[in-house]
């Protein structure tokens, strides 16, 4: 069964933990996408990823980071530095950079504490 | 960068009317515009694209038309039905792949 999977659905940690969140594909797309989704603020880019080993800062990078070791793989790492990290992410994968549909992961809901 | 604008914020249609949606972007780069559906607490899905050398794109009860001139591209869906109901997320893509801020619809029944 092909597709980009985010895990886990439900995240739960304390104030001042680093928490890394996962994303899988198996598309053999070359770029990825984190986003975070808040009410009312659509999807904002945390950080992209255009081949592997090389990934570039979104608009609100700030507190987290990323590795690009595996062409499949995109783990997102939420920083204690981030002042606000409960959200809804979304991982996305897409053949390249240009005019080619994004697919979306479920999605993870990271509630801190 | 690249910045998506996407308006209005909420959107209540009686069954059967249209629903427009419009997204103006500032990066003249720019050249692919999806159109994302986001039910509730699912993965936002595509229903509908437009490339910048094509005008006007129509798929059953949905179409989009672009304006590159004026950076701005809409979303019309006709004969509107419950299930329609539903976030709306326009995008823009130069290098990367930015997002408005969505569209909650809701159809009345």
């Amino acid at each position: 069964d092909g597709g980009i999977t985010q895990s886990p659905k439900y995240l739960f940690r304390k104030e001042g933990q680093n928490v890394t969140l996962s994303c899988e594909q198996n598309l053999n797309h070359d770029a990825m996408y984190w986003y975070r989704q808040d009410p009312g603020q659509g999807l904002r880019l945390i950080y992209y990823s255009q081949i592997v080993n090389d990934f570039q800062k979104g608009d609100i990078a700030e507190g987290y980071s990323v590795s690009r070791e595996k062409k499949e793989s995109f783990p997102l790492t939420v920083t204690s530095a981030q002042k606000n990290p409960t959200a809804f992410y979304l991982c996305a994968s897409k053949i390249g950079t240009a005019n080619t549909e994004a697919f979306f992961g479920q999605g993870t809901r990271l509630t801190v504490v | 960068g690249e910045n998506v604008e996407q308006h209005p914020s909420t959107l209540s249609v009686q069954e059967g009317d249209s629903a427009v949606i419009k997204c103006t972007y500032s990066d003249s780069a720019s050249n692919y515009f999806p159109w994302y559906k986001q039910e509730l607490g699912k993965r936002p899905q595509l229903i509908i694209d437009i490339r910048s050398n094509v005008g006007e794109k129509k798929d059953q009860r949905i179409a989009v038309t672009l304006n590159k001139t004026a950076k701005h591209f809409s979303l019309h869906i006709t004969e509107t039905q419950p299930e329609d109901s539903a976030v709306y997320f326009c995008a823009a893509n130069d290098y990367k792949l930015s997002f408005g801020a969505g569209t909650t619809v809701t159809v009345r029944a």
